[in-house]
């Protein structure tokens, strides 16, 4: 039972312009969403995140925009660049009933993001 | 600050054979995470920490078993390798997590493990 899901392996993109990173969820004891990004022979680096309370949390180049009712998430890069180009995986926090989290994430299965000069 | 390491980089293990895999943070951090990703697949979560001495299952726990005797350290054991357990290896860790807001979790660069 995929709960996170990334249904675009990989998405090319011309330097400069947008880069829209989709992802889509089912599970709603998702209290925050995430973005990693990944180089090759490296360990994933967060990017950014939103709270399910919110929709939009901006960081720079990086939005990250939040539908609930669809159960849609998608990260944009404006303008791309080249150092962009890496594996970005969607991740969702679970809360138990009780509102803990231990911090366990659960991760789509990521999109290759190629940033062409 | 190193952040989080991981020892071996490689390894090609024999079915039943066993091994541990090594996982050291220096940031201080209370959580600690060992993932797994399989080719083409998102990472899934195999045990976790909450601190020293407290460890519990994740989604894909079965052939692994943990320990966690001081907050540095968080080793990955395999007992009895299987073919199934070719993946690469992810050890995370973070600072503790509150249900107001989101703590990164930062990782190491991983174990990629080969069983033949």
């Amino acid at each position: 039972d995929q709960q996170v899901k990334q249904n675009s392996p990989s998405l090319s993109v011309q330097e400069g312009r947008i880069s829209i990173l989709n992802c889509d969820y089912t599970n709603s004891m998702f209290d925050y969403f995430l973005w990693y990004k990944k180089y090759p022979a490296e360990g994933p680096t967060f990017l950014i995140s939103i709270s399910s309370i919110k929709d939009k949390n901006e960081d720079g180049r990086f939005t990250v925009f939040l539908n609930k009712s669809a159960k849609h998430l998608s990260l944009h890069i404006v303008p791309s660049q080249p150092g962009d180009s890496a594996v970005y995986f969607c991740a969702a926090r679970r809360v138990n009933a009780g509102g803990t989290s231990y911090g366990k994430l659960t991760f789509g299965q990521g999109t290759i993001l190629t940033v062409h000069p | 600050n190193a952040g989080v390491t991981q020892t071996p980089k490689f390894r090609i293990l024999k079915i039943g054979q066993s091994m541990t895999l090594q996982c050291t943070q220096d940031m201080n951090h209370n959580y600690m995470y060992w993932y797994r990703q399989d080719p083409g697949m998102g990472l899934k979560l195999i045990y976790y920490s909450v601190g020293a001495g407290i460890t519990d299952k994740g989604e894909v726990p079965n052939g692994y078993n943990v320990s966690r005797s001081t907050t540095e350290d968080f080793p990955l054991r395999l007992e009895l390798a299987a073919p199934s357990q070719t993946s690469v290896y992810f050890c995370a860790s973070s600072p503790h997590q509150s249900g107001s807001s989101y703590n990164e979790q930062f990782f190491g660069p991983g174990t990629r493990l080969t069983v033949l």
